[in-house]
C-alpha cells in the first residue's frame, strides 16, 4: 500500500478482555516498530521486528503484551487481560534499513479505550 | 538511555510570523526526525535530518550533530501549521533504530 495502515482505528473494550491490533507496513519495508502514545506525551517504543523475528521487545511493559509478525509483513499486537492503564494510542511504524537512512513512517494509530 | 528535550513547550503565533523550534539530545545519534502531529493524531514526516540542513517550502531544519541539537524553522506561519511538533532521535544498536521522542512543542497559529 501507499502508507502504513492500522486497524481498527478505534477499539473500546472492557477491563479484563483480550484485544488484537493490526499493522500493515509499507510494502517492502523489513523493519516494523510498535509505539504507544499516552495523552500529552510523545510516543514510546514497545517492540521492534526485523523480518519475522522480534529483535528488541524491551519496551513491552509486562507479559500481558505480545506481538507477532509471522510472514515478515503484517504484525499483530496482542494485549491480554486489559487494564484501564492500557488506554492509549498504539502506533505502528515501518522502515527500510539501508535506504533513506532508516527513516520511519507511521500509521494513523489505533486508539484503545479500556473501560 | 538517550534524553530528548524540546523547547519551548508551547508557542502561540500570529499568522504570517516566523518561529524556531529547538531539540536538544544527550548522545550521538544516527537518526533524527521531525514530525508534525495533526489534530487527528497522524504523525507526518517533516524531515529526516541526522546532520546538515534541509529545506521544504516554508519549513527548514538544521542539525548540528557535534553540538547535539536540531532546529526547525517555520516561516510565514499559517493556521494549518497548528499542532504538535515532535523531534525524535535514535542511536544505532545493531539494526535497531528505535526512536526516542521529546515531549513535543504545541504550536497555535492564530488568524
Amino acid at each position: 500500500g501507499a502508507g502504513v495502515s492500522q486497524t481498527p482505528s478505534n477499539k473500546v473494550t472492557e477491563k479484563g478482555k483480550y484485544v488484537e491490533l493490526r499493522c500493515d507496513p509499507i510494502s517492502g519495508h523489513t523493519a516494523l516498530y510498535w509505539y504507544r502514545q499516552s495523552l500529552g506525551q510523545g510516543p514510546e517504543f514497545l517492540i521492534y521486528f526485523q523480518g519475522t523475528g522480534a529483535a528488541d521487545d524491551s519496551g513491552l511493559p509486562n507479559d500481558r503484551f505480545f506481538a507477532v509478525r509471522p510472514e515478515g509483513s503484517v504484525s499483530t499486537l496482542k494485549i491480554q487481560r486489559t487494564e484501564r492503564g492500557d488506554s492509549a494510542v498504539y502506533l505502528c511504524a515501518s522502515s527500510s534499513p539501508g535506504t533513506s537512512g532508516n527513516e520511519q513512517f507511521f500509521g494513523p494509530g489505533t486508539r484503545l479505550t479500556v473501560l | 538511555g538517550i534524553q530528548v528535550e524540546q523547547s519551548p513547550p508551547d508557542l502561540i503565533l500570529q499568522e504570517g510570523a516566523n518561529s524556531t523550534l529547538r531539540c536538544n539530545f544527550s548522545d550521538s545519534v544516527n537518526n533524527l526526525q521531525w514530525f508534525h502531529q495533526n489534530p487527528w493524531g497522524q504523525l507526518i514526516n517533516l524531515f529526516y535530518i541526522p546532520s546538515g540542513t534541509k529545506q521544504n517550502g516554508r519549513l527548514s531544519a538544521t542539525t548540528v550533530a557535534t553540538e547535539r541539537y536540531s532546529l526547525l524553522y517555520i516561516s510565514s506561519s499559517q493556521t494549518t501549521d497548528s499542532g504538535v511538533y515532535f523531534c525524535a532521535v535514535a542511536t544505532w544498536t545493531g539494526a535497531n533504530s528505535k526512536l526516542t521522542f521529546g515531549k513535543g512543542i504545541t504550536l497555535s497559529v492564530r488568524p
